[in-house]
């Protein structure tokens, strides 16, 4: 149980376009899902919180209007890369939490996304 | 500031030996958690300590805390190849340390 996916698992885009990235919970309800950025052999630095029906939490230095997150319903939310840049090319991994563990993060996959 | 780090960086191993991978972190916590990925991957969860807790075992791992030291450790025992991997903590901040890059030769 707890199986959290991500589509796609990898995209390569051309710079200036816009990329979405879907995290769904596929056994469970997301109450909260995190979204995190990875850099190569870095830690994960968490980017943004979203609570489902309301607008996401974005932590100090995460711009909002270039990271669009959208959490519409109780299994899926969706991180959109707004005109990607090169150095916006990073490991973005979601996770969620169900409503009646609140300690427990259950992670996807991880989405690669490359900008040239 | 930055919680959760871990040292050493790296661990170098062979196969049946034990791993042990620390934790430190600055501010109060109600728990800790500790993660594995492999390469590429996404993060697989392995066990929480509660603020309340010394110690934790699962499986080949054991866990503590010592919350006066503000610290953690990841014990694997008997270490196998597979276990081959990076390893995270986080406290319940959501903010993960850069990791313990662990690789076990058979």
């Amino acid at each position: 149980g707890a199986v959290v996916s991500q589509h796609p698992s990898w995209v390569i885009c051309k710079s200036g376009t816009s990329v979405k990235i879907e995290c769904r919970s596929l056994d469970f309800q997301a109450t909260t899902m995190f979204w995190y950025r990875q850099f190569p052999k870095q830690s994960l630095m968490l980017m943004a919180t979203s609570n489902e029906g309301s607008k996401a939490t974005y932590e100090q230095g995460v711009e909002k209007d270039k990271f669009l997150i959208n959490h519409a319903s109780l299994t899926l939310s969706t991180l959109t890369v707004t005109s990607a840049h090169p150095e916006d090319s990073s490991f973005y991994i979601c996770s969620a939490r169900t409503g009646t563990d609140q300690e427990t993060q259950y992670f996807g996959p991880g989405t690669r996304l490359l900008v040239l | 500031s930055q919680q959760g780090e871990e040292d050493p960086q790296a661990l170098s191993i062979q196969e049946g030996e034990n791993a042990t991978m620390n934790c430190s972190y600055k501010t109060s916590i109600n728990n800790l958690q500790w993660y594995r990925q492999n390469s590429g991957r996404g993060l697989v969860h392995l066990i929480l300590i509660r603020s309340n807790e010394r110690e934790k075992h699962s499986g080949r791992l054991r866990v503590t805390l010592d919350t006066s030291k503000k610290s953690s450790s990841l014990l694997i025992t008997a270490s196998r190849a597979a276990d081959t991997a990076s390893y995270f903590c986080a406290t319940d901040h959501l903010t993960f340390g850069k990791g313990t890059m662990l690789l076990v030769s058979p």
